[in-house]
């Protein structure tokens, strides 16, 4: 079964810094990952997908990896600000070709906090 | 061009009442989820559909129906509530995996309170 992991569990950042949030997975077979934010009280919305061909993608100050090898995926956020701060969630689309691949498994979330 | 809206946003119950959460997506997509999220344990898949007219158990199915009629609409029941459905309700969509990636959409929740 997959398990998706993501540490730390909160980060806590001065404005302007630089950071990478972790996302691990433990079986490699997989579709494509899915990096989401998720303000309190909200849903979750879409920043980046990476395909399992892929290496990386880039939208604005942030660019996710994937090795896919390793079992990890990183989002790295450039110049952070204080609206950056949110849960930041990893998710992991199994490479199955029936409706099994539809299972996504999510990670716990990193709750960010970029203070001014 | 709304997304993925649901209804209600809020609701609270008596155990034993019945509720249905409403899904609807503007985006013309084939794969729509019901998803619920709890402190410690994450984002759990409950039921989906790849299709109108079809649907699927996900990972925690117990006490929840639905229903796929219209492509546009997914309809997430609850016969008889207990106070373990306390949750927050989301639901997704995406394009089928054969058209494009499969990028999630999701709503802005549904947080359901069971007395």
């Amino acid at each position: 079964k997959q398990e998706v992991t993501q540490i730390p569990a909160a980060l806590s950042v001065p404005e302007g810094e630089n950071l990478v949030l972790n996302c691990s997975f433990t079986d490699s077979a997989i579709y494509n990952l899915q990096w989401f934010r998720q303000d309190p009280g909200k849903g979750l919305t879409s920043l980046l997908l990476i395909q399992s061909s892929q290496r990386e993608q880039t939208s604005g100050r942030l660019n996710a990896s994937l090795d896919k090898s390793s079992g990890r995926s990183t989002l790295y956020i450039a110049a952070s600000q204080p609206g950056d701060s949110a849960t930041y969630l990893c998710a992991v689309r199994p490479r199955l070709l029936d409706n099994a691949g539809n299972m996504l498994t999510f990670g716990g979330g990193t709750r960010l906090m970029v203070k001014p | 061009n709304a997304g993925v809206t649901q209804t209600p946003k809020f609701r609270v119950l008596k155990t034993g009442q019945s509720m249905t959460l409403l899904c609807a997506q503007d985006m013309n997509h084939e794969y729509m989820y019901w998803y619920r999220q709890d402190p410690g344990m994450g984002l759990r898949l409950i039921h989906y559909s790849v299709g109108e007219g079809t649907t699927a158990k996900g990972e925690v199915p117990d006490g929840y129906n639905v229903s796929r009629l219209k492509k546009q609409n997914f309809l997430l029941g609850l016969e008889s509530a207990a106070p373990s459905q306390t949750s927050v309700y989301f639901c997704a969509s995406s394009y089928s995996l054969r058209q494009l990636t499969g990028e999630l959409f999701f709503g802005e929740g549904s947080r359901l309170t069971v007395l």
